[in-house]
């Protein structure tokens, strides 16, 4: 059973346009939630954070925003860049000693067309 | 700093052989761990090692695959005999604290034919 979803596989937005990325859990237990970008043949590298006590945190061109009671996540990016092209994953941990480990969503891929 | 590091990164083997790989973590990172992605599937967790000793390998789909970590250092993970549902990208991350905020290498292409 998936506990983090993501039910786009993919997106596709113009270049400038905000680009939102949803994700969906379902364990009343996860408390971090991260978003991390791939690029092909990379490793996935971290891209912003949130913590289960805030509803919203911001990194320049990302922001996360979560509701709790939707158990619903999504990550802003704007203006979107070309550069942005690549496969998203948002990723949830769980509190306490299990924080190490993460439960990724199937990931979604964003084209960024200039 | 140097990244996580991984070789092969690409590795096609017949059913029933073995293959092991391995990873580098970053130079002073007792945390390493390991994760795989099967084809259109999430990133799953396989295990977690504090300096060589196994904390938690819930993950680790059956007993043919085996992970190592000698002295704390480098680690191996084998699968031995392979199977096609083995074939995947292997990830593998480190980190100084015991938390969410590790390395991932650029993995590992294993292709089981």
């Amino acid at each position: 059973d998936q506990q983090v979803k993501q039910n786009s596989p993919s997106l596709s937005v113009q270049e400038g346009r905000i680009s939102i990325l949803n994700c969906d859990y379902t364990n009343s237990m996860f408390d971090y939630f991260l978003w991390y970008k791939k690029y092909p043949a990379e490793g996935p590298t971290f891209l912003i954070s949130i913590s289960s006590i805030k509803d919203k945190n911001e990194d320049g061109r990302f922001t996360v925003f979560l509701n709790k009671s939707a158990k619903h996540l999504s990550l802003h990016i704007v203006p979107s860049q070309p550069g942005d092209s690549a496969v998203y994953f948002c990723a949830a941990s769980g509190r306490g000693g299990s924080n190490y480990k993460l439960t990724f969503g199937k990931g979604t891929l964003l084209t960024v067309n200039p | 700093e140097a990244g996580v590091t991984q070789f092969p990164s690409h590795s096609v083997i017949e059913k029933g052989q073995t293959v092991t790989l391995r990873c580098d973590p970053i130079s002073g990172h007792d945390n390493l761990y390991w994760y795989r992605r099967v084809m259109g599937k999430e990133i799953k967790f396989l295990l977690h090692f504090v300096k060589e000793s196994k904390q938690d390998e819930s993950g680790m789909p059956n007993n043919r695959f085996l992970a190592e970590r000698t002295g704390g250092t480098y680690s191996t993970l084998k699968v031995q005999p392979a199977e096609l549902e083995d074939s995947g990208v292997y990830f593998c991350a480190s980190s100084a604290q015991v938390n969410y905020g590790y390395t991932f290498g650029s993995g590992t292409r294993l292709t089981v034919v």
